[in-house]
């Protein structure tokens, strides 16, 4: 069975500090994977999906993430956050002709001034 | 672009009271269509999946049911609601990534 595991449930950084957010995932196959942003009371935007080829993705919103077979993870990096960044983030794995994704539990990003 | 549509926004519905919730999608066709619920303070659970018309998965027992009318169309339903179906409804397609509608939030008093 799929799974991913967030292990920082919140994370607090100052503006204009870099941020890396972790996933790890167990998929039996090759994997898709997906980090998506959440603003309170709002639906899902994706930041950035990684599919195959290179193991470096960019994203939106000056998001990147990269996949690493070896460790089975996926985490997320910016190099400098804005207080626009702040939300619920979350890491999701999938595949298969049915495509079903599995999220993590999200992680709450804090910014402070 | 594709574009995927929900209402309603918000709703709240007392126990025992029948639930409709509608999504369609925009800008593609004969996509794989989802229905996620997040419960408060909770990651995504996939609820139904649908590969087409008529085409329905369910992934956990629930007192919820789903239907696909048509291509772009994916339904949310239940008889009798509980206070247990409470949560952030989100209906997404596969196609041309994994994008989300902006959801519904259901409250059962």
């Amino acid at each position: 069975a799929q799974s991913v595991t967030q292990p920082d449930i919140h994370i607090t950084v100052s503006e204009g500090a870099s941020l890396e957010l972790r996933c790890n995932y167990s998929y039996g196959a090759t994997p898709y994977l997906f980090w998506y942003v959440q603003s309170p009371g709002q639906g899902l935007q994706l930041l950035l999906k990684y599919f195959s080829g290179d193991t470096l993705v960019q994203g939106i919103k000056g998001f990147e993430a990269e996949f690493k077979r070896s460790q089975s993870s996926f985490n997320l990096r910016k190099p400098s956050v804005h207080w626009s960044d702040a939300a619920e983030y979350f890491c999701a794995v999938g595949g298969g002709s049915n495509y079903k994704l599995t999220f993590g539990k999200g992680t709450l990003l804090t910014v402070n001034p | 672009s594709q574009t995927i549509h929900q209402w309603p926004a918000t709703l709240v519905q007392p126990v025992g009271s029948p639930l409709s919730l509608e999504c369609t999608v925009e800008g593609t066709s004969n996509p794989n269509l989802y229905w996620y619920r997040q419960a408060a303070g909770r990651g995504l659970q996939l609820l139904f999946y649908s590969v087409g018309i008529g085409q329905i998965s369910s992934e956990v027992p629930q007192n919820l049911s789903a239907s696909r009318p048509q291509d772009r169309q994916f339904i949310l339903s239940s008889k009798k609601l509980l206070l247990s179906d409470s949560g952030f409804y989100l209906c997404a397609s596969d196609i041309p990534g994994y994008t989300f509608g902006s959801g519904t939030r259901l409250t059962v008093v």
